[in-house]
């Protein structure tokens, strides 16, 4: 069985600060992570994987995320947060051994304030 | 501009009722899957299908059906709605299942209401 989880519903930082947004998997195997984020009344956009090789792996618009197959944690970061970042964030993982199932997290609404 | 297009964006049905959500995409990607968004819940798949002419069943597939009769055209079919498959229906694609490594595609959503 394969499960993501993001502990956090909501995190809110003042502009400049840094952002991060925090998600934990279970995999048997070895895990595929993704992180997606939502606009308001959007479809979900692609922002960055981590598949294989170095640990941090950078992505659209600023962000990053470090994979920490110890903490079993693959966390969203952005140095200086904007506005513009005020979204809906999704996690999500697939175990290598599947070829289709990608599960969700359930998402953290991310809210940067000016 | 390439992508997905998914119809209706919005409906409200009645219980009971046959509906069918539409989605095209034209990047020619092999791999497409629906999923319902719920508030607390993320996203959940419903049906996946890895290449045209074959079909699969997600985590959440009761009361719903697909087809893949060709690339493009990935139709989700609610036989008979009820008031719990209210939600929002996100088609997505991939290019490929198999190798999965890369990122899904959405479509803007079909907001849909069951009373």
């Amino acid at each position: 069985a394969q499960s993501v989880a993001q502990p956090e519903d909501q995190v809110n930082v003042a502009e400049g600060n840094p952002l991060t947004v925090k998600c934990t998997y279970s995999v048997s195997g070895n895990p595929y992570l993704f992180w997606y984020v939502q606009y308001p009344n959007r479809g979900l956009q692609f922002l960055l994987k981590y598949i294989t090789g170095d640990n941090l792996v950078k992505g659209s618009y600023g962000f990053e995320a470090e994979f920490n197959k110890s903490q079993t944690s693959f966390h969203l970061k952005k140095p200086s947060a904007l506005v513009s970042d005020s979204a809906l964030y999704f996690c999500a993982v697939r175990d290598d051994r599947y070829d289709y199932k990608l599960s969700f997290g359930a998402g953290t609404t991310v809210t940067v304030r000016a | 501009i390439a992508g997905i297009t998914q119809a209706p964006t919005s409906q409200i049905l009645a219980a009971g009722r046959r509906m069918t959500l539409r989605c095209t995409q034209d990047m020619r990607h092999n791999a497409m899957y629906w999923y319902r968004q719920d508030l607390g819940l993320g996203l959940r798949l419903i049906h996946y299908s890895n290449t045209a002419g074959t079909t699969g069943k997600g985590e959440v597939p009761d009361g719903y059906s697909v087809s893949r009769a060709n690339t493009d055209d990935f139709p989700l079919t609610l036989a008979s709605a009820v008031p719990s498959q209210t939600s929002v229906y996100f088609c997505a694609s991939s290019e490929t299942a198999a190798s999965n490594t890369g990122e899904l595609f959405f479509g803007e959503g079909s907001r849909l209401t069951v009373l």
